[in-house]
């Protein structure tokens, strides 16, 4: 079961560009987590905001989370053409949930265009 | 050098043959995760383990098994049961407790294809 749903489903920019990328869930959240995942390989973490944060920095990422919308937003500012790839947002679930599973949505296919 | 390592990249089988992927991690990682991932379809959960010999399933566990028997690894069988077996694998861990404990930390990934 599928927890968390980027939107939109891919989205192609130039560089020197933002890029916005938007989750929501279903369920209440201790905390939720951005990956990201270059074609064919494995994911890697970005970004952790816990459920009393509403907002996040690192680097050129920003994520800001709404838990009474139960959204969050991750923003890449001045993207580069090697930012190209697929972002994931993740999160727990406050109850029903065991040994530290998260709940990963389909993804943003990012394509960043020099 | 630390990490998860999953063997092989690529792996071809015929179809009505047992299959294990191999998952490897020095991290010292309590938890340990399998994710298949199909295209559009993101991540979904197979099996999960926290300690060693004992694992849950996850949402699609039909036609896979798992065993846990070092705290290092944790293999995936994927059994001829298992209808649609192409797809991309993914292994995974954390640590379990502590600051910075939900992080998720994932292995290169295998890529089975069955025919």
């Amino acid at each position: 079961s599928q927890q968390g749903e980027e939107d939109p489903q891919a989205l192609s920019i130039q560089e020197g560009e933002n890029a916005t990328m938007n989750c929501s869930y279903k369920t209440s959240i201790n905390n939720l987590q951005w990956y990201r995942q270059n074609s064919g390989r494995g994911l890697v973490h970005l970004i952790l905001i816990r459920s009393n944060e509403r907002e996040k920095h690192s680097g050129r990422l920003r994520v800001t989370l709404d838990t009474s919308k139960k959204s969050s937003s991750l923003l890449i500012t001045a993207s580069r053409a090697a930012d190209t790839a697929s972002y994931f947002c993740a999160t727990d679930k406050v109850r029903g949930s065991t040994l530290g599973r998260l709940y990963f949505g389909r993804g943003t296919q990012l394509t960043v265009w020099p | 050098d630390g990490g998860i390592t999953q063997s092989p990249k690529y792996l071809f089988r015929k179809e009505g043959q047992n299959v294990t992927l191999s998952c490897e991690q020095n991290l010292n990682h309590d938890a340990m995760y399998w994710y298949r991932q199909d295209p559009g379809q993101g991540l979904r959960l197979i099996y999960y383990s926290q300690i060693v010999n004992d694992f849950q399933k996850g949402d699609i566990a039909e036609g896979y098994s798992v065993s846990r028997e070092k705290k290092e690894s944790f293999p995936l069988t994927v059994t001829s049961a298992q209808k649609n077996p192409t797809a991309f694998y993914l292994c995974a861990s954390r640590i379990m407790g502590g600051e910075g404990s939900y992080e998720q930390y994932f292995g290169p990934g295998t890529r089975l294809t069955v025919t």
